[in-house]
């Protein structure tokens, strides 16, 4: 089955940058459309971004301009570089795989980010 | 931006009871619905998707339906597994959640 491992969350103080990783096992992040999604405490999901396997890329007005996603096919592995962080990016940050660009069909366990002085 | 507005926010009810949570969106969307659920400290789980179509895997007592605007998410006989939050999402036009819909055994 296939399997998403996120990792490179913490505590970081607004203004602050964090990297995100996802690392793919039993599917090849670069033959699949792949999504970051987000979850403040106690509240519901909010999609992030997402690349295409041409490439493309899209982000939420939310985050864009301070969000970059890529991916690394060597090592199979999905990125999230934050940047200009705020608290309100306080949130546990998924990756997953979106076939066809539609819906989230594999989930990580998650990586918690928590944006405060 | 596509809403989703889902309701109702908090159902309790008995175990082997049917359940039906609601999804309207904003603008038609077609049938690019998916439900999701999502237990405490758990990644969600997609359920269904295409509005109707059971992920595999999923227990056939969930059932989805709708298109257009409006979409319902039916459990036919609740079980006490089946507590857990439930989501709606549309596919459209970007990627928009509904807020959530808790389940609770009453």
């Amino acid at each position: 089955e296939v399997q998403l491992v996120e990792s490179g969350g913490g505590l970081i103080q607004p203004g602050g940058s964090v990297r995100l990783s996802c690392v793919a096992s039993r599917f090849t992040v670069g033959n699949d459309y792949m999504s970051w999604v987000r979850q403040a405490p106690g509240k519901g999901l909010e999609w992030v971004s997402i690349i295409y396997v041409d490439g493309t890329i899209h982000y939420a007005d939310s985050v864009r301009g301070r969000f970059t996603i890529s991916r690394d096919n060597s090592k199979n592995t999905l990125y999230l570089q934050m940047n200009s962080l705020r608290a309100e990016d306080t949130a546990m940050y998924y990756c997953a795989t979106t076939p066809g660009a539609h819906y989230f069909r594999y989930w990580g366990q998650g990586a918690l980010v928590s944006v405060s002085s | 931006d596509i809403q989703m507005t889902q309701s109702p926010s908090t159902l309790a009810a008995s175990v082997g009871d049917g359940v039906t949570i609601t999804c309207r969106a904003s603008q038609s969307i077609s049938n690019y619905v998916a439900w999701y659920q999502q237990k405490p400290g758990k990644a969600p789980k997609l359920l269904i998707y295409r509005a109707s179509t059971l992920e595999s895997g999923v227990p056939s007592r969930f059932s989805g339906s709708g298109s257009g605007t409006e979409f319902t998410l039916t459990i036919s006989s609740l079980q006490p597994d089946d507590i857990a939050t439930y989501y709606c999402q549309q596919y459209t036009i970007f990627w928009t959640f509904g807020q959530g819909t808790k389940v609770e055994i009453k």
